[in-house]
């Protein structure tokens, strides 16, 4: 059974420190990996997103995949407190689903 | 490109009666997915269409049903509604499934 996991949280960060989110997934076949923020009484919206092995930078975003440990990282550099929000982890499989973690609770405090 | 709409934003039913929900994807998106996520959960996938087909589909009863038309634009339907169905119904789109999802605003549901 294909599974996704992160930690709940709440991931209580200072200002202008580095988040760092956590997502392991447990089937090798997952092909393309997902990060999405989701707001309070939002819905959710893509960040990033990784295919490849190593790191994928946007900003102050960084995703990073290690396909033989079966994790992906977000890292979020210089944090803001409009970064407060869940984080979604998905990952994507070649039947065209995508598997969800239950998200962690961001909490950037001033 | 517009992005992914939904309606209506907000419902509320009461319990035994049915509802349809409706979602347009972005243009040229022909997955459409539709997930359940109450309040503190993650999300809850529903089912997935692709061109017309229902491709995938989520651990929910029978009351769940959905559909696509042949323009990608997709509909849920809830029978019999329960108190527990009241959730945030999201919609996300995407250009073949399995691959990156956009989402629309959601309907609340509420079931008294």
């Amino acid at each position: 059974q294909k599974e996704v996991e992160q930690n709940s949280g709440p991931l209580s960060v200072p200002e202008g420190a580095i988040a760092s989110l956590n997502c392991t997934y447990s089937d090798r076949g997952s092909q393309s990996f997902f990060w999405y923020r989701q707001y309070s009484g939002k819905s959710p919206e893509l960040i990033m997103f990784i295919y490849s092995n190593g790191d994928k930078e946007d900003g102050r975003f960084t995703a990073q995949l290690n396909k033989a440990s079966q994790y992906v990282s977000l890292l979020i550099r210089d944090s803001q407190p409009s970064d407060s929000a869940t984080y979604l982890c998905a990952v994507g499989y070649s039947n065209y689903q995508l598997i969800w973690g239950a998200g962690t609770k961001l909490i950037i405090k001033p | 490109k517009a992005g992914v709409t939904q309606t209506p934003r907000y419902l509320i039913k009461t319990r035994g009666q049915q509802v349809t929900l409706s979602c347009s994807p972005i243009s040229g998106h022909r997955s459409v997915s539709w997930y359940q996520q109450t309040p503190g959960q993650g999300l809850q996938f529903l089912f997935e269409y692709f061109s017309e087909t229902q491709r995938n589909k989520g651990n929910f009863p029978g009351r769940f049903s959905g559909r696509q038309f042949s323009n990608s634009r997709s509909e849920m339907n809830v029978s019999t509604l329960e108190l527990g169905d009241s959730a945030l119904y999201l919609c996300a789109s995407s250009l073949e499934g399995g691959t990156e999802q956009y989402f629309g605003p959601g309907t609340r549901l509420t079931v008294t």
